[in-house]
């Protein structure tokens, strides 16, 4: 079974520059997250979708981070303009869905993109 | 506010022995907690889920417990060996998310 495909793997660039970050998850997995992991912390969600209505994103920085899931499947989030503190690596996860009764799946994980903004 | 709070010291131990990782945390509720562990340049990976009312699950060499009423959760790694050398990360469910502690880095000396 192949697993989450993420890309690039790597970004370097200047500040107020844009970037996007694309991820392909599970076959037949509905939940996709994006999460932001900072050197020495732990991933922190940004966004979570199921299918492809979102379902949690309190944590992300709306001025300047957005994210799309179209037709249930690929996403994108996208950068713009970047600030110094974005750089991180941005992880990008699938799961079955969400249960009702509130069992959280585990979650597969990509290699993440490391994001460098100079 | 809440928090989640993993070994802050990096363990380093002897090939054979028991390592033993902490989670705590305050001021969550969570009906599971996930154990994920994760390599250098690569993204977590699943070992062992525990929901509230369970007290220990074992897969393996590995064995979690969890403590409701401590708000604890133990992670061990019985007869360690050296290709487990990783950060490990504990992860709290709740409000159908998951919140991740800063992860435990673990050296296993041959």
């Amino acid at each position: 079974e192949a697993g989450v495909a993420q890309s690039p793997r790597y970004k370097i660039i200047e500040k107020r520059q844009s970037v996007a970050f694309w991820c392909n998850p599970i076959s037949g997995h509905a939940t996709l997250y994006w999460y932001q992991q900072i050197l020495g912390q732990g991933p922190k969600l940004l966004i979570q979708f199921q299918n492809n209505g979102v379902v949690d994103d309190s944590q992300l920085p709306k001025d300047r981070f957005s994210a799309e899931r179209l037709k249930g499947v690929d996403s994108t989030l996208k950068i713009q303009p970047a600030k110094l503190e974005d750089s991180a690596v941005y992880l990008c996860a699938s799961s079955l869905a969400t249960g009702t009764s509130g069992r959280v799946n585990e979650q597969f994980f990509g290699p993440g993109t490391r994001l460098t903004v100079l | 506010s809440q928090k989640i709070e993993q070994n802050s010291e990096a363990l380093n131990i002897q090939e054979g022995k028991t390592a033993t990782l902490t989670c705590n945390y305050t001021n969550y509720s969570p009906a599971y907690l996930q154990w994920y562990r994760q390599d250098p340049g690569r993204g977590p990976v699943f070992l062992l889920l525990i929901r509230e009312n369970e007290k220990e699950k074992r897969k393996e060499r590995l064995k979690v417990t969890f403590d409701t009423t401590l708000k604890q959760s133990l992670f061990h790694i019985t007869a360690s060996q050296p290709a487990d050398s990783a950060t490990y990360l504990c992860a709290l469910a709740s409000d159908y998310k998951l919140s991740f502690g800063a992860g435990t880095t673990v050296t296993v000396r041959a």
